[in-house]
């Protein structure tokens, strides 16, 4: 039983450039949601899709866009990276809305340089 | 503003004894807490939740309670085990919504 996996795993970008990151969910598992996770903090909520539509939205600025597929696989894009945009992205899924638990991949880690 | 506070950057623990891993929270609306564990490299893992209508929920060596009065939680782990040392985040959410974490703490289990 897959669990979830992210691509890629790590990640080197320039200040001004576009990055796509991708995740795959749990079998079985419908909902994605993105973190950022900054050194030394937790997670943050970035946003949450279900049925190919967002449907939360963290305090992240419209830089920030994602997008789900009919396999419910998603994706996140940043435009126009800052030094402040790297971290490690984490892609999570769950069944359903509720209940919370979410089951996390291994991350992609970002550097903007 | 951080809702979700976890107030010891590490804690270091012997084999055998009792770990416990605490968490403060400021939102009344969270109802339901749960602890992840990370190990360097990886996502983190679910290890343990509890809703707001309980006290404490076990499972084998891990325990959480949690005192709503005082808006704390707490993660117990007995006996520790040198595999238990990893980052524990502490995370809430309400109305089964998404999860707002604390920034961890770093538990070292020595042999």
């Amino acid at each position: 039983d897959a669990g979830v996996t992210q691509s890629p795993t790590h990640l080197i970008k320039t200040r001004g450039q576009q990055v796509t990151l991708r995740c795959s969910p749990k079998s079985g598992h419908d909902t994605v949601s993105w973190y950022q996770q900054a050194l030394g903090q937790g997670p943050q909520f970035i946003f949450q899709y279900y049925e190919e539509e967002e449907r939360q939205r963290g305090n992240f600025p419209d830089r920030f866009s994602g997008h789900q597929f009919p396999n419910y696989s998603s994706e996140l894009n940043v435009n126009a990276l800052l030094l402040g945009d790297s971290a490690l992205y984490l892609c999570a899924s769950s069944f359903g809305l509720s209940p919370p638990e979410q089951y996390f991949g291994p991350g992609t880690r970002l550097t903007v340089t | 503003d951080q809702q979700v506070k976890q107030n010891s950057p590490s804690l270091s623990v012997q084999e055998g004894r009792i770990s416990i891993l605490n968490c403060d929270y400021t939102n009344s609306m969270f109802d339901y807490f749960l602890w992840y564990k990370k190990y360097p490299a990886e996502g983190p893992t679910f290890l343990i939740s509890i809703s707001s209508i309980k006290d404490k929920n076990e499972d084998g060596r891990f325990t959480v309670f949690l005192n709503k009065s005082a808006k704390h939680l707490s993660l117990h782990i007995v006996p520790s085990q040198p595999g238990d040392s990893a980052v524990y985040f502490c995370a809430a959410s309400k109305g089964y919504s998404t999860l707002t974490f604390g920034k961890g703490t770093m538990l070292l289990v020595s042999p």
